[in-house]
């Protein structure tokens, strides 16, 4: 079984500041991860995702994440928050027992002041 | 390329009615999938097709929910009788083929929101 575990429900930034999104996962098996943002009104849109090639993997708007097997994390950053950058983010692993569902975690909800 | 839509927006039903959903995917997309987002909560699969057949309906609640994609294009989710835990945002979602099995990168619609009151 695999699951996914967003740290934080809620994280609030300045605008310029660094921003980081804690993700872990457990896996029994080499799994798909990816990031994927929600904003309000909207559909979930892809970051980023990683599929067992380069562990530091780039996405869109400057965010990139890092898979560390030793830690079991996918931690997702961006060096400076941007206002538009406001958005529900979530974790996603897939594939459990070859089903090739996503499963989410329960979402990390990013703040950027002014 | 036009995006996956879905209608209604939004819906408020009373328990017991009935509702459906309807998803119009990405051209070309061969494989749609139905999440269920309640409030506060990462989505949730519900059912998976491929083509016009279903790959996974494991977490389907079979009881109330049904869909079908009868041509492999677009699909309706079904909802009889509604019960108050099932407000939620239902979300479509397609993946076009040839994308490696367990890395394909999914495209979803704005979602349905609706309120059983």
């Amino acid at each position: 079984a695999q699951s996914v575990t967003q740290l934080d429900s809620h994280v609030s930034v300045s605008e310029g500041t660094p921003v980081l999104l804690r993700c872990n996962y457990s896996s029994s098996y080499s799994p798909s991860l990816f990031w994927y943002v929600q904003h309000p009104n909207k559909g979930l849109q892809l970051l980023l995702k990683y599929t067992s090639a380069a562990t530091l993997v780039k996405g869109i708007n400057g965010f990139e994440a890092e898979f560390k097997k030793s830690e079991t994390s996918f931690h997702l950053t961006k060096p400076s928050a941007h206002m538009s950058d406001a958005a529900e983010y979530f974790c996603v692993v897939s594939g459990v027992t070859g089903r090739r569902a996503l499963t989410f975690g329960s979402g990390t909800r990013l703040q950027v002041q002014p | 390329e036009a995006g996956v839509a879905q209608s209604p927006r939004y819906k408020i039903i009373e328990k017991r009615q009935s509702v459906a959903f309807w998803c119009n995917p990405i051209s070309g997309h061969a494989t749609l999938y139905w999440y269920q987002q309640i409030l506060g909560q990462g989505p949730k699969l519900l059912i998976q097709f491929q083509n016009n057949g279903v790959v996974d309906d494991s977490q389907l609640p079979k009881d109330r929910f049904s869909a079908e994609r009868l041509k492999g294009v677009d699909s309706t989710l079904k909802i009889q009788p509604a019960k108050l835990e099932d407000s939620a945002v239902y979300l479509c979602a397609s993946s076009p083929p040839g994308q490696p099995v367990l890395k394909e990168t999914q495209y979803f619609g704005p979602g349905t929101r609706l309120l059983v009151l």
